[in-house]
């Protein structure tokens, strides 16, 4: 079965600081997708990044950016420069049998 | 392009009612509506897959005459939480994709959500 392990529940940072919110996944497929979503307090999911298990290159998008380690089935998120709209509740995700598996989040709050 | 829209965006219910919630896609033709459970501070959960035309899969622990869900065409899903309780109160996110039912990999693409507050 897929499953997916965000152990940091809450994360407070000063903003300008960098921070890496970590995602353990396990899964039996040999091809898969990796995703990360944003849930800032208004509630709706935004979409940051889906990725192919084939491609284990650094993916670099402005402040964000993801290491994807096949070796140690982790897929981790780093924020540089944290500003304070970076609070919010960030979500691991991995396809299973019919819909996403979502991790249990982790709150990162970012004080001014 | 991929809009995903849920109405109502929140609803206040009292106990015994039922609420009705959609989806739609807005610019695409959905092969696979997902409706999922977020309680407070708690990851999402999925409820229900349906597909258009078809009867709704229930993941285990969902009851099925109390979420009834039609999915009347590619572009309109609905949840209708019948004889609400307060213990129903959650945020309801629906999702659609557009690809295949392939295990491998596919986009979902998440409405805003609907906040029901069961009194």
């Amino acid at each position: 079965a897929q499953k997916v392990t965000q152990a940091q529940t809450e994360i407070s940072v000063v903003e300008k600081e960098d921070v890496t919110l970590d995602c353990v996944y396990e899964t039996r497929d040999t091809t898969y997708y990796l995703f990360w979503y944003k849930q800032p307090p208004s509630g709706e999911l935004v979409f940051l990044i889906r990725r192919n298990s084939f491609d284990e290159q650094n993916e670099i998008s402005g402040r964000y950016s993801w290491n994807f380690q096949k070796s140690t089935s982790s897929f981790n998120f780093t924020i540089t420069a944290s500003q304070v709209v970076d609070s919010a509740v960030y979500f691991c995700a991995l396809p299973g049998r019919r819909a996403l598996t979502f991790g249990s989040g982790t709150r990162l709050q970012v004080q001014p | 392009g991929a809009v995903v829209s849920q109405h109502p965006s929140w609803v206040i219910c009292k106990s015994g009612t039922s609420v009705k919630i959609e989806c739609r896609s807005l610019d695409f033709q959905a092969t696979t509506m997902f409706w999922y459970r977020q309680f407070p501070k708690q990851s999402l959960m999925l409820m229900a897959t349906s597909n258009e035309g078809s009867k709704a899969t229930y993941e285990q622990g969902v009851e099925k005459d109390k979420f009834l869900i039609n999915h009347a065409s590619l572009t309109l899903s609905t949840l209708t939480v019948t004889s609400a309780h307060p213990e129903d109160s959650s945020f309801y996110i629906c999702s659609a994709s557009v690809g295949g039912r392939d295990r491998v990999g596919y986009e979902q693409y998440f409405g805003p959500g609907t906040r029901l507050t069961v009194t």
